[in-house]
């Protein structure tokens, strides 16, 4: 099956730094690729995707490129606020026999000093 | 808007209490999963189900089972709760339909934090 890592917080900035969270994937194929955010107390929600090589997902400032040369999609922000501290997870699908799960990262930790 | 909703957001159970969490979803939705997330492990994934009755074991089952008998609901089961299954618990739900741009992504409930004393 498919295996994703990324790096483990916690990642510490002050505020308008930029950020940058690695993930790289072992995959078969092209699946999507996955960016989810976690605050405070809250369940797991998408943050952004891509679903092909190459795409640009963005939200809220957010961007990850689909780079399936270095097999990454690394998070970026270019100026973080203190809103931005939440846990960070890089998932893609299962694949093989595994249906429509994902697989996830373990997680970052970011943390936006004032 | 997707809706997951989860029946409690924090629950306290003894050891050996029989447990019940329970995972609603309103987005017609074929897939259930659920979910364990602790301390540096990151998700793990218990049981997940592709269609009613239907169920299939995740990473990590032991000690727990699943219902799925309604396509909107998926209960997961602590048959006897025990101190290390302390943790919090995550419920999710996806598409299966491959021509959807929804298609593999997941849509979280909030949680239910369980301690088990």
């Amino acid at each position: 099956g498919n295996s994703v890592t990324q790096m483990e917080g916690p990642v510490t900035l002050s505020e308008e730094a930029f950020l940058t969270i690695n993930c790289t994937y072992t995959a078969t194929g092209y699946p999507s690729l996955f960016w989810y955010v976690q605050y405070p107390g809250e369940g797991l929600q998408l943050l952004l995707k891509a679903t092909k090589a190459d795409d640009k997902g963005s939200n809220k400032g957010f961007e990850a490129t689909y780079r399936k040369e270095t097999t990454s999609f690394h998070l970026e922000k270019g100026s973080v606020q203190v809103s931005d501290s939440a846990v960070y997870f890089c998932a893609l699908p299962l694949g093989g026999g595994g249906a429509d799960g994902l697989t996830f990262g373990k997680g970052t930790h970011l943390i936006i000093q004032p | 808007d997707v809706k997951v909703t989860q029946s409690s957001r924090y629950l306290v159970k003894r050891t050996g209490e029989k447990v019940f969490l329970e995972c609603v979803q309103d987005m017609d939705h074929e897939n259930m999963f659920w979910y364990r997330q602790d301390p540096g492990l990151g998700l793990r994934l218990i049981y997940f189900s592709y269609d009613v009755k239907m169920k299939e074991k995740g990473d990590i089952p032991e000690g727990y089972s699943v219902s799925r008998e309604k396509k909107e609901r998926f209960s997961l089961i602590l048959e006897s709760a025990s101190t290390n299954q302390t943790s919090m618990y995550l419920c999710a739900s996806s598409l299966q339909r491959r021509t959807s741009i929804l298609y593999n992504e997941q849509f979280f409930g909030p949680g239910t934090r369980l301690t088990v004393l």
